[in-house]
């Protein structure tokens, strides 16, 4: 089983749509959660953080479901530049290693169509 | 504020030649991560430095592969004798020192590689 599960899609929305993506971790003990956007032959850039309590910025919505170890990105309002591939992204730290380095989800694609 | 930096962007080697990978964190980052991308996969960890330091190295393959952060300069990833394989985009990462687990790291343009 991968450390993080992502459907790869690809999603394919029009613009205006709401769109929402899914994540699952395997690792109980993982502590921090993020969202990174990767264009196409770019660097992934990180979107947001993802805290226990939910968080929003702007049109994105990140929620955090410990018990289920499941993570969700909601999109409103799509945008074309919205096109793009989302990581999940989780953060494990050993305590014999101290370990700090991601795990990246192979990633969703998504496609907002004009 | 300059980001992270890596150069060369795009490299090509021939098999049996060595690639030698650079990367600059952001100013005031002492943390230091490679992490490989192979074509249409996701990103995979690699190595983990501080100043002088290899504090993780767990995803890196056992031979030819080596990493530093010296106290003075880049961060240097070095693939010898590079074969087919290793024809990925190198993507180096940076996150600041500092307390708590919310360890956001901010990654530098990449380094193509492409062994022919």
């Amino acid at each position: 089983r991968k450390e993080v599960e992502q459907d790869p899609g690809p999603f394919n929305v029009p613009e205006g749509a709401t769109v929402a993506f899914n994540c699952t971790y395997s690792n109980s003990a993982s502590q921090s959660f993020f969202w990174y956007r990767q264009d196409c032959r770019k660097e992934p850039k990180l979107l947001m953080s993802v805290y226990s309590s939910g968080n929003e910025d702007g049109r994105f919505t990140a929620q955090l479901n410990r018990a289920s170890q499941y993570i969700s990105l909601l999109i409103r309002d799509s945008k074309l530049s919205d096109s793009a591939t989302y990581l999940c992204v989780v953060n494990l730290r050993t305590l014999d290693t101290g370990r700090r380095a991601l795990t990246f989800g192979s990633g969703t694609r998504l496609q907002v169509q004009p | 504020n300059a980001g992270v930096m890596q150069n060369p962007r795009h490299l090509v080697r021939r098999r049996g030649q060595e690639a030698r990978l650079r990367c600059s964190p952001m100013k005031g980052h002492s943390h230091v991560y490679w992490y490989r991308q192979l074509p249409e996969e996701g990103l995979k960890f690699m190595v983990y430095l501080q100043k002088e330091n290899i504090i993780d190295e767990s995803g890196m393959p056992k031979e030819r592969f080596s990493a530093e952060f010296p106290k003075e300069g880049p961060s240097i990833l070095r693939i010898q004798q590079v074969v087919r394989g290793d024809s990925a985009a190198y993507f180096c990462a940076s996150s600041p020192r500092r307390g708590g687990y919310s360890y956001e790291q901010y990654f530098g343009p990449g380094t193509r590689l492409t062994v022919t």
